[in-house]
């Protein structure tokens, strides 16, 4: 089984909400991913946690804040978004194996900011 | 600068008609090169890996091959709902997403 589940699938919120998306893993991956897509774009690494703890921001404005509670879950807490952050948000999972790293994503929640 | 680009951008092919998808790439010590397909408003769905040079594999009517400055997704008889965009991605050496580099993706069309 490789399934990243994600919550919600769609999200819209106003530029002074408070929201958090989630993502969750049972397959024991020690590396989880969020990403940001615009349309027509390939995704674009936002944070990365390995063994719970954040390894990369890839310079992400603080609006956006990752949780990692635990190995199976990652959150992204969203406060005070404008509408160019509107995009397909993607959580990814992978493992390090002899062989390399393969990356399995979920489907995605659309968060439109208005 | 690890680099990845995906050649065409689009393609329209008629059902049946077989054609090969293109991934360039530049990257010092390559640690794997990825497939994947996505539908649109979807998550990538995940193909293949391919590690070295020579190295094939398939699935259904997808073959990829890699070879050490390029990879190819060949697709045999193609049907309509192999239309999708794919996105080819190279991995450097580094851990957990570091060096994790993604082409622009081909959109692909397969009409009726």
């Amino acid at each position: 089984d490789t399934e990243v589940t994600q919550t919600p699938k769609h999200l819209v919120m106003g530029m002074t909400n408070k929201k958090s998306l989630k993502c969750e893993q049972h397959m024991g991956h020690r590396a989880m991913y969020w990403y940001k897509q615009k349309a027509k774009k390939p995704p674009e690494l936002m944070f990365v946690y390995s063994y719970e703890k954040l390894s990369i921001n890839e310079s992400v404005p603080s609006r956006f804040s990752p949780e990692c509670p635990n190995s199976s879950l990652l959150n992204l807490h969203l406060h005070a978004l404008q509408p160019e952050d509107s995009a397909l948000y993607l959580c990814a999972s992978s493992q390090v194996t002899a062989l390399g790293e393969t990356q399995y994503f979920g489907p995605g929640t659309r968060l439109l900011v208005l | 600068e690890d680099q990845v680009t995906q050649s065409p951008e689009a393609l329209r092919l008629q059902e049946g008609e077989s054609s090969s998808l293109n991934c360039s790439y530049t990257v010092s010590g390559l640690r794997g090169l990825f497939w994947y397909r996505q539908d649109p408003g979807k998550g990538p769905e995940f193909l293949f890996t391919l590690y070295s040079a020579g190295e094939e594999k398939e699935k259904e009517r997808l073959k990829a091959t890699l070879t050490k400055k390029e990879s190819f997704l060949h697709i045999t008889a193609p049907k309509p709902e192999d239309s999708a965009t794919y996105l080819c991605a190279v991995q450097a050496p580094g851990n957990y997403g570091q060096n994790f580099v993604f082409g622009p993706g081909t959109r692909l069309s397969v009409l009726p």
